[in-house]
């Protein structure tokens, strides 16, 4: 199965400062076959990203999506309080579908 | 407006059995596939399960294969989840997930608000 490893573990950054968060895959994912997830406590995840770098549907163009191969990254552009949860990246080009461990976005 | 509407979950032994169930609206359900995705306490999230829109494209994760059953009725707009021989590290809380086409392959579009699976003796 495909190993996702996400970087940091945690990020700690003040509002309107850029995130960058990395998903490195242990072998190349599929047509870039890539999401990003927002979870907040208490709530389901809901997408951001797919394909990549295509937002869903309501996502702000503050979030962003890029790479191929082994290596993405969603980039937040200008953090809002509102962007505090943790984040996760999955493939679902190959099965079984995998998901990183995450990365905790807390804004100060 | 798309809604997932898990139930069945609750407290059960180890080996036991246990049958999760995901009633779907707001979208014609046999225009997609259908995921299931566990949590367990405090930790991230893993895929258990997914059905293509025919349920003839079936996938599952190394740690349920062979214990887990996932099917669908496409006349009742519902996804099932037959769980057997479970274990406590089958403890989590179960997301019905809406797939974003016909296949397997798809990104996993819209979650429901979960149901909580304890695996206690």
């Amino acid at each position: 199965e495909i190993v996702l490893s996400q970087s940091p573990g945690t990020l700690s950054l003040s509002p309107g400062e850029r995130a960058t968060l990395s998903c490195r895959a242990s072998e190349s994912v599929t047509a870039s076959y890539l999401a990003w997830f927002q979870q907040k406590p208490g709530q389901a995840p809901s997408l951001l990203i797919y394909g990549a770098s295509s937002r869903a549907t309501g996502i702000p163009d503050r979030f962003s999506g890029s790479g191929s191969g082994t290596d993405f990254t969603l980039t937040i552009s200008r953090l809002e309080p509102e962007d505090s949860a943790v984040y996760y990246c999955q493939q679902y080009g190959s099965l079984p579908m995998t998901f990183g461990q995450g990365t905790k976005v807390e804004i100060k | 407006e798309v809604q997932l509407v898990e139930s069945g979950g609750g407290l059960v032994q180890p080996g036991r059995s246990l049958r999760l169930s995901c009633a779907a609206s707001g979208f014609t359900f046999d225009d997609y596939a259908m995921h299931w995705v566990r949590q367990a306490p405090g930790k991230g999230l893993e895929w258990v399960s997914g059905i293509s829109w025919r349920g003839d494209n079936i996938g599952y994760a190394d740690s349920v294969k062979g214990r887990f059953t996932i099917s669908r009725d496409n006349a009742k707009n519902s996804l099932y989840l037959q769980m057997n021989s479970l274990r406590t590290e089958d403890t989590a809380f179960y997301y019905c997930v809406k797939g974003s086409h016909i296949w397997l392959h798809s990104t996993l579009t819209f979650w429901g608000q979960g149901s909580r699976v304890t695996v206690s003796s």
